[in-house]
């Protein structure tokens, strides 16, 4: 199974881009990136998920290198409610479910006035 | 539409006692996950039911954990008896079924367990 590894913690200020790289040097062919992000005291929450390239959604942009080894979350002018702890997940999404999708540590992020 | 429903927010028991965390997912997900977070660890998986069947339960720690799926709807996950490393947060999640991409993973707000 992939293990993906991320920074700890960002800091950034509101109305700033934020970006956060996520390494999954093992990743797999079948393997989606998707990430997730959870708030003190609720359950974890989709943002995005990518094969390769770039998406795009309402909330944030994921890029994916060729070698698909790396991963970038890319939050556009983030505002005080962004302050989360975001996680990269590798894993096959082919099976018609998740396939023991695995958490890291994450990355805390905290958004300042 | 309702999310993913978790039942009970709280739960505090002392050790040796027994304690069934439920799970309602959203109406017409097949497949039916359970995490746990223990203090200070990362959030790990425990089991997956693709409707009533148990697809994979490798991450389940010890026979002291008993989940089920009955009818494929709601799921219970039973600590007996708990122990005190049993203490955390448990997370239930669906998602929808098909030979496709599975996309989303919905989870719900989690059972905080509290071993005493």
């Amino acid at each position: 199974l992939a293990k993906t590894t991320q920074p700890i913690s960002m800091d950034s200020y509101e109305g700033q881009e934020v970006n956060i790289t996520c390494s999954h040097n093992n990743i797999a062919t079948n393997d989606y990136i998707t990430w997730y992000q959870q708030f003190p005291s609720q359950g974890p929450r989709f943002i995005i998920q990518g094969y390769k390239t770039k998406v795009t959604n309402e909330v944030a942009s994921l890029f994916i290198p060729a070698d698909r080894k790396s991963s970038t979350l890319s939050l556009p002018r983030v505002s005080l409610s962004d302050t989360a702890v975001y996680y990269c997940l590798v894993g096959d999404m082919f099976s018609g479910g998740y396939n023991k999708l695995i958490f890291g540590a994450g990355t805390r992020l905290a958004v300042h006035p | 539409e309702a999310g993913v429903t978790q039942f009970p927010s709280h739960s505090v028991i002392e050790k040796g006692q027994t304690v069934t965390l439920r799970c309602d997912p959203i109406s017409g997900h097949d497949n039916l996950y359970w995490y746990r977070r223990v203090m200070g660890k990362e959030i790990k998986f425990l089991l997956h039911f693709v409707k009533e069947s148990k697809q994979d339960e490798s991450g389940m720690p010890n026979n002291r954990f008993l989940a089920e799926r009955t009818g494929g709807t709601y799921s219970t996950l039973k600590v007996q008896p708990a122990e005190l490393e049993d203490s955390g947060v448990y997370f239930c999640a669906s998602s929808q079924g098909g030979t496709g991409l599975a996309g989303e993973l919905f989870f719900g707000e989690g059972s905080r367990l509290t071993v005493l």
